[in-house]
């Protein structure tokens, strides 16, 4: 019964280094969200996508991320030139559609320090 | 406005009383709605889930939902030192076609035993 899976749990990098966050979905699941958290902050959307597709990338920076969700293999939150405030857990959920009971599963998450 | 707002506390109560956490959502389109749990260093935890104006129970947790008011909340009946975390509502509305989900900046109880 593998729920969410997020790898790495934590990650370090230094100040211009790359970051890859991994999201594997629940089986069955074919949509992705990603959030980050700040400490003793609240969920903030990044974006959401499907198989092969960015539905809404709203809530991510322009510059630097990016994300993919391949039609093989798990999702990837993508973090160039990494800078100290990137640091943060950032947290992959997915559902298996889009109705509207349908609910969010969250990963363990990827706790992230930039030094 | 927040689309969807939560006191952040810390709420505190004693052991065994009535938790009572509130949320207020913008979007009167909002269809579903969503409690999680999330302790500290931790992922969120779904633990209640309402889609239609009322009480949904499921334990020592109700959920509540008036959508004229454009409020949802969540009381935890005999609160334990154990559910002390931060307790984040969701809510779940049509945007450009598809799903979006927003979540409150979530609120602390803190439960003394």
């Amino acid at each position: 019964n593998a729920g969410v899976m997020q790898n790495p749990r934590h990650l370090v990098r230094r100040r211009g280094q790359e970051a890859r966050l991994r999201c594997s979905p629940m089986k069955g699941h074919s949509h992705v969200y990603w959030y980050r958290q700040l400490p003793e902050e609240g969920l903030k959307f990044m974006v959401y996508l499907q198989k092969e597709n960015i539905i809404d990338e709203s809530g991510m920076p322009k510059e630097r991320f990016s994300a993919e969700f391949p039609k093989e293999g798990p999702s990837i939150l993508r973090i160039q030139q990494v800078v100290r405030g990137d640091s943060a857990a950032y947290f992959c959920a997915s559902s298996p559609g889009q109705t509207s009971n349908e609910k969010l599963f969250f990963g363990s998450g990827t706790q992230l320090s930039v030094l | 406005q927040k689309e969807v707002e939560q006191n952040s506390g810390p709420l505190s109560v004693p052991e065994g009383a009535i938790a009572s956490l509130n949320c207020t959502y913008s979007d009167r389109g909002s269809q579903s709605f969503f409690w999680y749990r999330q302790y500290s260093g931790k992922s969120p935890e779904l633990i209640m889930s309402i889609y239609s104006n009322g009480d949904k129970e499921d334990g020592r947790f109700t959920a509540q939902l008036n959508k004229a008011s454009q409020y949802v909340s969540l009381l935890i009946r005999d609160s334990q030192p154990s559910d002390s975390a931060t307790y984040l509502c969701a809510v779940k509305r049509t945007r450009g076609g598809y799903q979006k989900v927003t979540f409150g900046t979530g609120t602390k109880l803190q439960v003394i035993p």
